[in-house]
């Protein structure tokens, strides 16, 4: 079935690093490409998307590439801050399913000043 | 952007109890919701989705006799976990969508525990 795989966490940086965090999907057709960020107490927010085959979203510096060849949607942020600390999910999405989302695992990022 | 509540953020209940979390679209009305559940360290599982008067439509593995899903309302989607066990135990977290916009808004999520 179709499926979503991150990177294990916790991933700890310090301030200013780069970061990038590593998702891979699995699935039968093309399906649009999400990540949602949660931060502490919060829900999920949507912080980035690409519909297409070499689409790439990008949003709050973070940006993301839609791979088709090698089925993937990494995250990267050149310049990681405190703030940026929260969970990251990467997600899938078929537009003909009503909305249903199916997640990856999500990957902690912790960043130090 | 739209606003989703979720009711509790988290709950403690007792073995052979019933819990009711709600789940609510603030500033939008919302046609389909969604119920998540996540166990620590995995994704988000899909449970079901619920449009406002029909019955909820259930993911495969999820007992409805179980996870009663009420969707009465276009503001309010409610999950009921009923004659609740500690393997219930979970974040449970909605998201409701905006009618004509594929885009989901997820509440801040219930994190239940049986004892």
């Amino acid at each position: 079935g179709d499926s979503v795989t991150q990177m294990e966490g916790p991933v700890t940086l310090s301030e200013e690093a780069f970061l990038t965090i590593n998702c891979t999907y699995t699935a039968t057709g093309y399906p649009s490409l999400f990540w949602y960020v949660q931060y502490p107490g919060e829900g999920l927010q949507l912080l980035l998307k690409a519909t297409k085959a070499d689409d790439k979203g990008s949003n709050k510096g973070f940006e993301a590439t839609y791979r088709k060849e090698t089925t993937s949607f990494h995250l990267e942020k050149g310049s990681v801050q405190v703030s940026d600390s929260a969970v990251y999910f990467c997600a899938l999405r078929f537009d003909n399913q009503g909305g249903k989302l199916i997640f990856g695992q999500g990957t902690e990022l912790s960043v130090k000043p | 952007g739209a606003v989703v509540s979720q009711h509790p953020s988290w709950v403690i209940c007792k073995s052979g109890t019933s819990v009711k979390i709600e789940c609510r679209s603030l500033d939008f009305q919302a046609t389909t919701m969604f119920w998540y559940r996540q166990f620590p360290k995995q994704s988000l599982m899909l449970m079901a989705t619920s449009n406002e008067g029909s019955k909820a439509t259930y993911e495969q593995g999820v007992e409805k006799d179980k996870f009663l899903i009420n969707h009465a309302s276009l503001t309010l989607s409610t999950l009921t976990v009923t004659s609740a066990h500690p393997e219930d135990s979970s974040f449970y977290i909605c998201s409701a969508r905006v009618p004509g916009n594929t885009e989901a808004f997820f509440g801040q999520g219930t994190r239940l525990t049986v004892v």
